[in-house]
């Protein structure tokens, strides 16, 4: 029972690096989701996902890109890393939306930006 | 502007009840979670209430009033593992989550 799964669970990178964060899940959901989450401040979310080969920006996309070619992957890029970026980041699924729209996360990608 | 408001943090003893409180104000109403988040983990799902009224899950009930934009969590026969932080999230009319901040529950013996 895998669920949702992401990976790396951490990484440090310099500013100005790029990386890629994956998220699998194998419970066949349309929704994903990615999420960031900081001291003091609710989950914010990034860009989303309705289904393959479709996203959307969420809160706070800026700094971001995503991407959902397969229906159970989806892609968190930074394309130039900035220390406002240091966060743990949660993936997420679900199948639906209302009373379906229990979120399934993933364990979290612990990202530092020095 | 949309807003999910609960207390910091709340402390507790070990076999009392406690009750999480959140207050919202949000474009639209599709329902309101609760998740728990143990330190250094992942969310996961608690309780989903869209009608107004009580859901009793075994120790944990959550109530909604959506007249009052309030919600609240009650932890019964608490335990040492119930030490975590309590998420509430509002579903808006564009079915987006809308996030509070969290309520840590610290659980004292």
């Amino acid at each position: 029972n895998a669920g949702v799964t992401q990976t790396p669970k951490f990484r440090v990178l310099k500013t100005g690096q790029s990386m890629t964060l994956l998220c699998a899940q194998d419970m066949n959901h349309e929704y994903m989701y990615w999420y960031r989450q900081d001291p003091g401040m609710g989950l914010r979310l990034i860009h989303y996902s309705v289904g393959e080969g479709t996203t959307a920006k969420g809160e706070v996309p800026d700094g971001y890109n995503v991407s959902r070619l397969k229906k159970q992957n989806f892609l968190l890029g930074l394309e130039s890393a900035a220390p406002s970026q240091t966060s743990v980041y949660f993936c997420a699924s679900s199948s639906g939306q209302g009373s379906t729209g229990e979120l399934f996360f993933g364990e979290g990608s612990r990202l530092t930006v020095l | 502007g949309q807003n999910i408001d609960q207390p910091t943090e709340m402390t507790a003893t070990e076999g009392a009840i406690v009750q999480i409180n959140c207050t919202y104000q949000t474009s639209g109403f599709n329902g309101l979670f609760w998740y728990q988040q143990h330190a250094g983990e992942a969310p996961t799902f608690l309780s989903y209430n869209v009608l107004d009224g009580l859901e009793e899950k075994g120790r944990f009930s959550s109530f909604l009033s959506r007249s009052k934009g309030y919600s609240y969590l009650l932890l019964k026969e608490l335990q040492m593992k119930d030490s975590a932080s309590y998420l509430c999230a509002v579903m808006d009319s564009n079915y987006q989550l809308i996030w509070g901040a969290g309520t840590k529950l610290i659980i004292k013996p």
